[in-house]
């Protein structure tokens, strides 16, 4: 069973244009969040979506923004990037969620904001 | 504010002893709690997960346990070996929002031959 997938591993942006990532959950999980990794303020929740439907929010600006496919496949969207924008994001996918059950992250996408 | 609590110093500890991870939380109403070991330049990887009524829950040399008095969960790594050497993590999810996790900000463990 293939892991959780994110593209691209890597990617170097300038201050000021926007990014899109990439995740595939795991077949069949519906599941999908996504969290940001900085070494100052760890791991923090970003949104998480559920057939389609945004069902959770964190505390992060608009410039934020993610979207979920009928496949399951969910991208998330960075606009005007920031230099402190640079992290680690990380995609995590469920079969239900959070209900009672744990996550599989995919290896994330290290961002660079120069 | 919620907060959760981890030892932010690394834990160093000789192969073969019992490892043990303290993840302490205030403000907080946690249906579940899990914790995760995560490598460097990986993501987390998913370990074991503790529901509000349960006390304990062991898998292989792992176990965990869950005082909602005290407000901590305890986690055990028996017969410690070095590759178990990496960052634990503590999440908490609250009741309707069980998919928000919450983490801590994780106790590196380095196991010695």
């Amino acid at each position: 069973k293939a892991g959780v997938t994110q593209t691209p591993r890597y990617l170097i942006k300038t201050r000021g244009q926007q990014v899109t990532l990439s995740c595939s959950p795991i077949s069949g999980h519906r599941s999908v969040s996504w969290y940001q990794q900085t070494p100052g303020q760890g791991l923090q929740f970003l949104f998480e979506y559920f057939s389609e439907t945004q069902r959770n929010k964190g505390n992060f600006p608009g410039r934020f923004s993610g979207r979920q496919f009928s496949n399951s496949r969910s991208e998330m969207n960075v606009s005007t990037l920031e230099l402190g924008d640079s992290a680690l994001y990380l995609c995590a996918s469920s079969d239900l969620g959070g209900q009672g059950y744990g996550y599989t992250f995919g290896s994330g996408t290290r961002l660079t904001v120069v | 504010s919620q907060k959760i609590e981890q030892n932010s110093e690394a834990l160093n500890i000789q192969e073969g002893k019992t490892a043990t991870l303290t993840c302490n939380y205030t403000n907080y109403s946690p249906a579940y709690l899990q914790w995760y070991r995560q490598d460097p330049g990986r993501g987390p990887v998913f370990l074991l997960l503790i529901r509000e009524n349960e006390k304990e829950k062991r898998k292989e040399r792992l176990k965990v346990t869950f005082d909602t008095t005290l407000k901590q969960s305890l986690f055990h790594i028996t017969a410690s070996q070095p590759a178990d050497s990496a960052t634990y993590l503590c999440a908490l999810s609250a009741t309707g929002t069980a998919s928000k996790l919450t983490f801590g900000t994780g106790t590196r463990l380095q196991v010695t031959l």
